[in-house]
C-alpha cells in the first residue's frame, strides 16, 4: 500500500538555521512527490513538486528512490516558514494523493 | 476565478443529523476530492472523483457519500454524523495529469 511517513511532528529552530523537514514514502511503482503547506488560518497550497525540480521561497526538495525519501530543505529559516508542512504521494494519473501526518514547522526569532 | 469554494465554513451537527458540505470550483478541473484533518493524523482522503458520474472511495469513505453531477460541483453527504466525524473537511480540485492540487478553504465541522 502507498504510505506517506513524516517522523518528526514538530520541528523548532531559529532563524538563519538550516532546515530539513523529513518524508520518507512507500511505493512500488514510480511515485510523484509533492510539499504542501499551511500557514495560519490559510489554506493549504502547493509549495513544490519533484517532477518540476524548482526552488520555491528558498525550499528545495529531492527524490531519493534508493532511500524512498524527499526531505525538504532551506539553507536559511526565516520566521515566516513558520507553517504545517505535508509530503504527499500521487502515481500514474495523479488520481489520488496520499498525505503524511505533517510536520509543524516553528522558526523562532 | 474563486477556485475552490467550500459552504460552511463551520458547522455544529448533532448525532444522527444529516447534512451536505458543499464544494465548487470554477476552473474546469476534472479530479476532484474530499480530506478530513485531524491532529496527529493528516488528511486523508474519503472519497475522490476523476470526472462527472464517476466517483470511487478513498481511505475512510464509511459515513459519507458523494456524487459529481457535473464538473464544477462535488458535495460530501453525511447520512447520520457522529461524534466521529468532528473534523475539518477540505475539498481539493486538479487538471488531469498534474497532480498540483488546489484546496479550498474547508469546513470545521462538529458533532455533539
Amino acid at each position: 500500500a502507498q504510505r506517506v511517513t513524516q517522523p518528526e511532528k514538530l520541528l523548532s529552530v531559529f532563524k538563519g538555521a538550516p532546515v530539513e523537514l523529513k518524508c520518507n514514502y512507500s511505493y512500488s511503482g514510480s511515485p510523484e512527490l509533492f510539499w504542501y503547506v499551511q500557514y495560519s488560518r490559510q489554506r493549504l497550497q502547493l509549495l513544490l513538486r519533484h517532477i518540476s525540480r524548482e526552488s520555491i521561497k528558498g525550499f528545495t526538495a529531492d527524490l531519493n528512490k534508493g532511500e524512498t525519501s524527499f526531505h525538504l530543505k532551506k539553507p536559511f529559516a526565516q520566521e515566516e516558514d513558520s507553517a504545517m508542512y505535508y509530503c504527499a504521494l500521487s502515481w500514474t494519473g495523479f488520481q489520488k494523493l496520499v498525505f503524511g501526518t505533517g510536520t509543524r514547522l516553528l522558526v523562532s526569532p | 476565478n474563486a477556485g475552490v469554494t467550500q459552504t460552511p465554513k463551520f458547522q455544529v451537527l448533532k448525532t444522527g443529523q444529516s447534512m451536505t458540505l458543499q464544494c465548487a470550483q470554477d476552473m474546469n478541473h476534472e479530479y476532484m476530492s474530499w480530506y478530513r484533518q485531524d491532529p496527529g493524523m493528516g488528511l486523508r482522503l474519503i472519497h475522490y472523483s476523476v470526472g462527472a458520474g464517476i466517483t470511487d472511495q478513498g481511505e475512510v469513505p464509511n459515513g459519507y457519500n458523494v456524487s459529481r453531477s457535473t464538473t464544477e460541483d462535488f458535495p460530501l453527504r453525511l447520512l447520520s454524523a457522529a461524534p466521529s466525524q468532528t473534523s475539518v473537511y477540505f475539498c481539493a480540485s486538479t487538471v488531469r495529469g498534474t497532480g498540483g492540487y488546489t484546496f479550498g478553504s474547508g469546513t470545521r465541522l462538529t458533532v455533539v
